[in-house]
Order: C-alpha cells, then structure tokens, then sequence
C-alpha cells in the first residue's frame, strides 16, 4: 500500500499571503489529521476530519482552516501567514476508530518571509 | 502545560548495548500510548504502541512497557544499532474516536558504533 503523501514538499511564502497544503491519505483510511511541528513547540495538533466532517479541533486561530473531499484527501490553508507560522506540517491517517495508529506523511516545510 | 513529557533531550549510547528511552503523562485519562521515529525532514514513522489494558508490548527489538500507576512508560531498544539513531517521539490519546495525538518533545538518541 502506498503511505500517506503530501504536497508540496517545500514551500516559501510571505507575510499576508495565503497558503494551501494537500494531503492523500493511505488508501481505505477516512481520518486525516493535520499537525505542526516548530522547534519551540514541538508536534502540535490542528485538526482531524473524517468522513468530510471536523471532528475534532486544536488550539489554533482561525486563520488555519482545512477540509476534506469525498475520497479522503484533506486540503489544510492557512490565510494571512506570519513569520511565526514557519514550520513543518504533516498529516496523518488512520481507519478513524478508536485506537487506531495515525500514520504519518513526509510533510510540507513552509517557510515564511 | 505538558501532558507528555520526556524528560531527557537526548541520549548516546554504544551499538549492541540496551537503549531506554523514557516518558511520564499527567492526564490519566490517556489510554493508548505510540512511539514514533523521526528523521530530519520526514514525518514520523509509527514504531510500536500499547493500550493501557496492558503492561507490556513487544516487536521485535523494541518493547515498550507502561506503568499507569506512575503514569510512566518507556521503550527499550535491544540491541541497539546505529540505524536507530534519531528523535524518538512518546505520544498518548483518549479512548475516543478522532482525538488528537499529544507528543512529547522528543528524545534525540546516538548510536555509536
């Protein structure tokens, strides 16, 4: 089975502009969820969507939103980026049922101007 | 506040020998604990898990035990081998369908042959 893949890989943006991350989950698994990853904080949730619905949200503005599609692809964007908001983010999937590991992709580094 | 925490930034230890990585949690409400294995710019790589009906889970090199009445849990890793150097991340969820995973800052091991 192939694993969870992002894209992009890289990316550099500036302040004020917008930004949108994909994610293909691994194949049957309906959960993706989003994290970000920055020295200081370490690996921090976002979001999980599963079947098309957020089900569960973390601790970020609402300048970070996200979505999913029908076959499980997730999208995440963020809107008016700041150079804080530098950092790798990286999805993971799972089935979506309690206990399930959360397989994690490769990430996106998004480096902000 | 950190509800996972491990404790020790780093840890060297020589090929063959028994590396032992640790991680203490607040919320006794956690009932499944993850190791994760991260590269520099990957996304972490599931290693082994444990639900907290059990004590102990075993794969291979790895095993990771669980003592809830300490809220501890560790992983050894026997014999190590210099492949195994890397951040090592503790994680811990509820027992509910979709909740986030809570990392710990990790623990960067050196495996020196």
């Amino acid at each position: 089975k192939a694993g969870v893949t992002q894209t992009p890989r890289y990316l550099i943006k500036t302040r004020g502009q917008q930004v949108t991350l994909s994610c293909s989950p691994i194949s049957g698994h309906r959960s993706v969820s989003w994290y970000q990853q920055t020295p200081g904080q370490g690996l921090q949730f976002l979001f999980e969507y599963f079947s098309e619905t957020q089900r569960n949200k973390g601790n970020f503005p609402g300048r970070f939103s996200g979505r999913q599609f029908s076959n499980s692809r997730s999208e995440m964007n963020v809107s008016t980026l700041e150079l804080g908001d530098s950092a790798l983010y990286l999805c993971a999937s799972s089935l979506g049922s309690t206990g399930e590991t959360q397989y994690f992709g490769p990430g996106t580094r998004l480096l902000v101007l | 506040d950190q509800q996972v925490k491990q404790n020790s930034p780093s840890l060297s230890v020589q090929e063959g020998r028994i590396s032992i990585l640790n991680c203490d949690y607040t919320n006794s409400m956690f009932d499944y604990f993850l190791w994760y294995k991260k590269y520099p710019a990957e996304g972490p790589t599931f290693l082994i898990s444990i639900s907290s009906i059990k004590d102990k889970n075993e794969d291979g090199r790895f095993t990771v035990f669980l003592n809830k009445s300490a809220k501890h849990l560790s992983l050894h890793i026997v014999p190590s081998q210099p492949g195994d150097s890397a951040v090592y991340f503790c994680a811990a969820n509820l027992n509910q369908a979709g909740t986030a995973l809570i990392f710990g800052k990790g623990t960067t091991l050196s495996v020196s042959s």
